[in-house]
């Protein structure tokens, strides 16, 4: 089955430590995005990548890294300087016809 | 101004009936529109493509107003599957999707 899958669904972390949540992909797409959903907002763009070894910064990236070594691949860091992590985290990759979007890792900082 | 707003909602509505939600957004740029659909706690989907003539897929209709600015969903024949928070989302440009709030929508028996 095609798809996109993040892992883990959930994720506790205490305050001042990096995390990683992971993404993959195997449609083939080269583009590939992270999104964060907090209540009662829209979704907000934290990185995009159009290609392999290159990445964008989106609306929201302080606080956030990414890497983009494998077409299948585009893990989000989320480190210590992110002053709110805790959200709902949506990786998707992108045709030219529509976005398709991962279940999401939901992430709580304490 | 937001790239894209929308009623936050809650739509409450009984069974069968017609519901309609609409949807401005900012940039008169903007190229192409569609509307998402998200369950509680689950990723959004691809409920259906807005074009500029209108389009209807089964219960659903979508329409676009380029002079005016805005995007409308109406679903007919409310079911309950149809219970759901409904985006709509507007695409500048080769990468900027920008996704409205979302509007709630509660279908009751």
């Amino acid at each position: 089955d095609g798809g996109i899958t993040q892992s883990p669904k959930y994720l506790f972390r205490k305050e001042g430590q990096n995390v990683t949540l992971s993404c993959e992909q195997n449609l083939n797409h080269d583009a590939m995005y992270w999104y964060r959903q907090d209540p009662g907002q829209g979704l907000r763009l934290i990185y995009y990548s159009q290609i392999v070894n290159d990445f964008q910064k989106g609306d929201i990236a302080e606080g956030y890294s990414v890497s983009r070594e494998k077409k299948e691949s585009f893990p989000l860091t989320v480190t210590s300087a992110q002053k709110n992590p805790t959200a709902f985290y949506l990786c998707a990759s992108s045709d030219v016809y529509e976005q398709y979007f991962g279940p999401g890792t939901r992430l709580t900082v304490t | 101004r937001k790239e894209v707003e929308q009623d936050p909602g809650p739509f409450n509505v009984p069974e069968g009936a017609t519901v309609a939600f609409n949807c401005t957004y900012s940039n008169s740029a903007s190229q192409s529109f569609f509307w998402y659909r998200q369950d509680c706690r689950k990723e959004p989907k691809l409920l259906m493509s807005v074009y500029s003539s209108g389009n209807e897929d089964g219960r659903f209709t979508a329409q676009l107003n380029r002079a005016s600015q805005y995007i409308s969903l109406l679903i007919r024949d409310s079911k309950l599957s149809d219970s759901a928070t409904y985006l709509c989302v507007v695409k500048t440009g080769a990468n900027n999707l920008f996704f409205g709030t979302g509007t709630r929508l509660t279908v009751i028996p």
